[in-house]
């Protein structure tokens, strides 16, 4: 089973306004990651937090972890069209080397 | 820099018959990871390897073979093409030292018939 699930499963806001996610996730982990792929094409990688790290920020970006609560929130502020994509939580896991994904946050973002 | 390059990039099987789906990162990455992804189903760990000569399994790797002979390629191969492989298959490659995220290829949409 995937050790990461994202919620909602889909969103549709207005352009300009906030767009948050939440990954939950079940076992100990190196580091929590989130991806963006847009439709039909790959993944591409967003941002790393750390187990050791409660919130990390990049651009319009905003993540949280908290490792008691085992879940993270993905934050993206004054979004635009262009952010109409799906969102991925992938979890490294503490014990192995493998990347778990969830099933994803679709996300629409209206003119 | 070409990335991770997959290839092909679509593919149409007999039930039956065998293919290898190739993946090549020039980026001289230790880490590559074989997904693959369905509807409603996010991303799904195939087989993953942790340096030339490593492999090891994920969550679905039934039907599935790999090998790592050297640290650029990884190719996946389907032994005997069944309809429940039809998906779109990822491959993904990390450096070691799990700080940093891993980069995709653009993927094979592979339809077994």
């Amino acid at each position: 089973s995937q050790q990461g699930e994202e919620d909602p499963q889909a969103l549709s806001i207005q352009e300009g306004e906030n767009a948050t996610m939440n990954c939950s996730y079940k076992t100990s982990i190196n580091n929590l990651q989130w991806y963006r792929q847009n439709s039909g094409r790959g993944l591409v990688h967003l941002i790393l937090i750390r187990s050791n790290e409660r919130e990390k920020h990049s651009g319009r970006l905003r993540v949280t972890l908290d490792t008691s609560k085992k879940s993270s929130s993905l934050l993206i502020t004054a979004s635009r069209a262009a952010d109409t994509a799906s969102y991925f939580c992938a979890t490294d896991a503490s014990n192995d080397y493998k990347l778990s994904f969830g099933a994803g946050t679709t996300v629409t973002v209206r003119a | 820099n070409a990335g991770v390059t997959q290839t092909p990039k679509f593919q149409v099987l007999k039930t039956g018959q065998s293919m290898t789906l190739q993946c090549a990162q020039d980026m001289n990455h230790e880490y590559m990871s074989w997904y693959r992804q369905d509807p409603g189903m996010g991303l799904r760990l195939i087989h993953y390897s942790v340096g030339a000569g490593i492999t090891d399994q994920g969550e679905v790797p039934n039907g599935y073979n790999v090998s790592r002979s050297t640290t650029e390629d990884f190719p996946l191969r389907l032994l005997s093409a069944a309809p429940s492989q039809t998906s779109v298959y990822f491959c993904a490659s990390s450096y070691a030292g799990r700080t940093w995220g891993y980069t995709f290829g653009s993927g094979t949409r592979l339809t077994v018939v």
